[in-house]
């Protein structure tokens, strides 16, 4: 009965592999969020669709590439990783965008 | 552009009173909010504020003051399991949220 969950929770690769994070929710949401939070906590922003559409897409480089099959799922994937991308990476989602509910993270670490 | 500050770390005592400021200057604004995360997990949903004044729920409470982009959350009757980062974040138009660094309570015996 998992509200919001990502797989996997951790991921190990090795630079210039591509990798890919899947996110569901169950919670009937109609929009979904990617942030990024680094190594000093920082939680930033990196893309969000509503209703499959995209509609916030920040300053990320377009390694980066979100797909959103249907409003319950949002996946990520990563092209060309470089040791930069190690962070842990967070799905949320929200219904009229008040509180945003969390998935438990990606740990994502690049050697 | 956004600019949220908040102090990067704070101690308290057990049964203390803490209060976590907040400071923004944002591009826009509709509504703000104070999530809690402990170390390893994800950030879990606490208040939200969009008109002026205070909002209690229970040992937490969360203050805003728009005319000077202002916001406090206030924890109440300190307790171990609150040793957390405490994120303040900004809402700009309908979906965006802008976070601040956090603040790491620390709550001491």
């Amino acid at each position: 009965d998992t509200a919001v969950s990502q797989t996997p929770k951790y991921l190990v690769t090795q630079m210039g592999n591509d990798k890919s994070i899947k996110c569901e929710q169950n919670l009937g949401h109609d929009t979904m969020y990617w942030y990024k939070q680094d190594s000093k906590k920082f939680l930033k922003i990196m893309f969000s669709y509503n209703n499959k559409e995209l509609i916030i897409n920040e300053t990320v480089p377009n390694r980066f590439s979100p797909k959103s099959p249907d409003k319950a799922h949002l996946n990520l994937h990563i092209n060309s990783l470089e040791l930069g991308d190690s962070a842990v990476y967070f799905c949320a989602s929200t219904q009229s965008g008040v509180e945003q509910y969390f998935g438990p993270g990606t740990r994502l670490t690049v050697t | 552009g956004q600019n949220i500050d908040q102090p990067t770390e704070m101690t308290a005592t057990e049964g203390a009173i803490v209060q976590i400021n907040c400071t923004y200057q944002t591009s826009g604004f509709n509504g703000l909010f104070w999530y809690q995360q402990h170390a390893g997990e994800a950030p879990t949903f606490l208040s939200y504020n969009v008109l002026d004044g205070l909002e209690e729920k229970g040992r937490f409470s969360s203050f805003l003051s728009r005319s000077k982009g202002y916001s406090y959350l206030l924890l109440k009757e300190l307790q171990m399991k609150d040793s957390a980062s405490y994120l303040c974040a900004v809402r700009d138009g309908d979906y965006k949220l802008s976070f601040g660094a956090g603040t790491t309570v620390t709550v001491r015996a």
